[in-house]
């Protein structure tokens, strides 16, 4: 069945360093990626989208990559500060379907 | 706007009630969908609606049923809840449009003892 799935260890970084996080997929091959935020007791934020045509994408102190070859997305944070630990959750699209995988805390230490 | 509202927040249930679940969203998105969440798993789609009238199952469908009568809204309904449906349950809408993400709510917490 497909499937989407993240380090379910945490990555624990210090400020000021670039935490890059992994999404890889199996057997299927999902249009767009997208990632989302989520802190303790609150509802996911979206973050980025990437299709599966783009190579990579950046917002601000963010960015995404798409490589159909590994089969795999990566997330990166520059710059990284403690406001930025969470938990990074990563969705692909099966047709009409979002599924996501189980996530990656990030904890950022000053 | 107030986006995706979900009620209740909290809710207790005994093994054998039914409850609906709520889920209003203000945006005129067409797809909405329901995910539950446990403790160190991601998100899991139990179903999903890509616009009134439509619905479809997602991964963990069983012991879940869903109508989409109006756009605004996408109740979930437990007809005889269980132990293993304790969870966190997450509505999210989304335009049906390229290059949107999820507008999810801010979730129910569901403990049926």
């Amino acid at each position: 069945s497909q499937k989407i799935e993240q380090n379910s260890e945490a990555l624990n970084i210090q400020e000021g360093k670039t935490a890059t996080l992994t999404c890889n997929y199996t057997n299927y091959s999902p249009a767009y990626l997208q990632w989302y935020r989520q802190d303790p007791g609150r509802g996911p934020v979206f973050l980025l989208l990437i299709r599966e045509n783009e190579k990579e994408k950046r917002k601000e102190r963010l960015k995404v990559t798409f490589d159909t070859t590994l089969k795999q997305s990566l997330f990166h944070i520059t710059a990284s500060q403690p406001a930025d630990s969470a938990t990074y959750l990563c969705g692909g699209n099966a047709g009409n379907m979002l599924t996501f995988g189980g996530g990656t805390r990030l904890m950022v230490k000053p | 706007n107030a986006g995706v509202t979900q009620t209740p927040k909290f809710q207790v249930l005994k093994t054998g009630q039914s409850m609906t679940l709520q889920c209003a969203q203000d945006m005129n998105h067409e797809y909405m969908s329901w995910y539950r969440q446990d403790p160190g798993m991601g998100l899991r789609l139990i179903h999903y609606s890509v616009g009134a009238g439509i619905t479809d199952q997602g991964e963990v469908p069983n012991g879940y049923n869903v109508s989409r009568s109006t756009t605004e809204d996408f109740p979930l309904r437990l007809l005889s809840a269980a132990p293993s449906q304790t969870s966190v349950y997450f509505c999210a809408s989304n335009p049906g449009v390229a290059n949107y993400g999820y507008t999810f709510g801010s979730g129910t917490r569901l403990t049926v003892v």
